[in-house]
């Protein structure tokens, strides 16, 4: 079946304009996550939704990034007023539940590069 | 507070010869432990994970990690290494506060040479 997928997959941006990132999860996952993965920070968890709300926004950076879910599927990750040091692969990941052994099933990612 | 430690930023190994990537947790309940794979320009993959079911875990591509408890360890083994694994090989645990929520380690690299 169809995997977690990202729109765009490559998004260049000036720095100071807002950006949209687009996931569609695996159809049935009601749990899904946002990972950024960049040069010498590894993979920093951003937010996890279950259905439409998200527990845990623990790692969005800053009040410029926000996120929401639609119709327990679709979601946007937004960032406002970009900055350089927003460059990196965007990472969406999708699991079935939100039980401790449901894998995660990854999206190929969205690389954003803030010029 | 759950963590994972990966020794080793870059392995190499010949083709056909063992391959062992480590990982160490840091963790205050029993954890749920998993072994992801990065391709060039994909998202990861997961190769295997521990539920406490089992303490010898077999994943996909002839992987499998041994979890061990006294040692804090769940490292990934392979016995003959392939060119096709080259890749990004991810260590991560979950924190399970609020759903599958994973913490990953920082990243092996692993080369093979032919």
């Amino acid at each position: 079946g169809a995997g977690v997928s990202q729109s765009p997959s490559n998004k260049v941006t000036e720095k100071g304009k807002d950006v949209e990132l687009r996931c569609d999860p695996i159809s049935g996952h009601t749990a899904l996550y946002w990972y950024r993965q960049s040069l010498g920070q590894g993979l920093e968890f951003l937010i996890y939704f279950q259905g439409n709300s998200a527990p845990d926004k623990s790692g969005l950076p800053s009040d410029r990034f926000s996120a929401e879910r639609t119709g327990g599927s679709v979601s946007t990750l937004t960032i406002q007023r970009t900055q350089q040091e927003d460059s990196a692969v965007y990472l969406c990941a999708s699991s079935l539940d939100s039980s401790y052994n449901s894998p995660l099933h990854f999206g190929n990612g969205t690389r954003l590069t803030v010029t | 507070a759950q963590s994972v430690t990966q020794l080793g930023s870059h392995v190499s190994v010949s083709e056909g010869a063992l391959v062992l990537l480590r990982c160490n947790y840091s963790s205050s309940v029993p954890p749920y432990l998993f072994w992801y794979v990065q391709y060039p320009n994909q998202g990861l993959q997961l190769l295997l994970k521990y539920t406490s079911a089992a303490t010898l875990v077999k994943g996909i591509n002839g992987f499998e990690a041994e979890f061990k408890k006294s040692e804090t360890s769940f490292h990934l083994t392979k016995p003959s290494a392939h060119m096709s694994d080259a890749a990004e090989y991810f260590c991560a645990v979950s924190r399970g506060e609020y759903g599958n929520k994973l913490v990953f380690g920082a990243g092996t690299i692993l080369r093979v040479k032919s």
